[in-house]
């Protein structure tokens, strides 16, 4: 079974330049989470979504970030613009009905904001 | 807020030592507690999880003892080897919370041949 597919997995970008990250969730995983983790810590949820319905944003800074799910497989995270305080992992996780709670992560997308 | 208090923030055993990971949470309505392994350059893999019903669960070399009372949960890891060298994280979540993982801030873990 093919895991969380992120890319890229590296990203270097001046800041208020726009960036996207991409994932590609584990066949038939409804749920899907963006998740960013800065050195040293856990990850922090971003958003979740339930099939294509984002059902928790409010940790997503709106002002800057965005994100969608067409039709509920693929999803994108956009920063635009990004500032130097982006720079962080940013981890996509799915999960499934039959594996309720456990949560897949992908590799991440490191970015780095010069 | 940071609900999840996760310590110590680096720890170096021996070959067969038995590493211990704690972890201290704030909110009461948190009914699942699992631990997340993860290496440089990739992402958290599930390692073990336990609900509040049960005081131990183990599986393999790794164990979880949780406290309700006290608001803990701990990870050991038995006969540790040179390949668990990483990062462990415990999480916690709970319907009213949005059924949001909540990541404590990790503990680095080496262990010498």
């Amino acid at each position: 079974e093919a895991g969380v597919v992120q890319s890229p997995r590296y990203k270097i970008i001046e800041k208020k330049q726009p960036v996207a990250f991409w994932c590609n969730p584990i066949s038939g995983h409804n749920t899907l989470y963006w998740y960013r983790q800065n050195l040293g810590q856990g990850p922090e949820l971003l958003i979740r979504y339930e099939n294509e319905e984002a059902v928790d944003d409010s940790q997503l800074p709106k002002d800057r970030f965005s994100a969608e799910r067409l039709k509920g497989v693929d999803s994108t995270l956009k920063i635009q613009p990004a500032e130097l305080g982006d720079s962080a992992v940013y981890l996509c996780a799915t999960s499934g009905l039959l594996e309720y709670n456990e949560q897949f992560f992908g590799p991440g997308t490191r970015l780095t904001v010069l | 807020q940071q609900q999840v208090k996760q310590s110590p923030q680096s720890l170096i055993v021996q070959k067969g030592g038995i590493p211990i990971i704690n972890c201290a949470y704030e909110n009461t309505a948190f009914d699942y507690f699992p631990w997340y392994q993860q290496f440089p350059g990739k992402g958290p893999a599930l390692l073990i999880a336990i609900r509040p019903d049960v005081s131990e669960k183990k599986e393999g070399r790794f164990t979880i003892s949780f406290n309700k009372s006290a608001k803990q949960f701990s990870l050991h890891i038995m006969d540790s080897q040179p390949g668990d060298s990483a990062t462990y994280f415990c999480a916690a979540e709970g319907e009213t919370s949005g059924s949001r993982l909540t990541f404590g801030e990790g503990t680095q873990l080496t262990v010498n041949p």
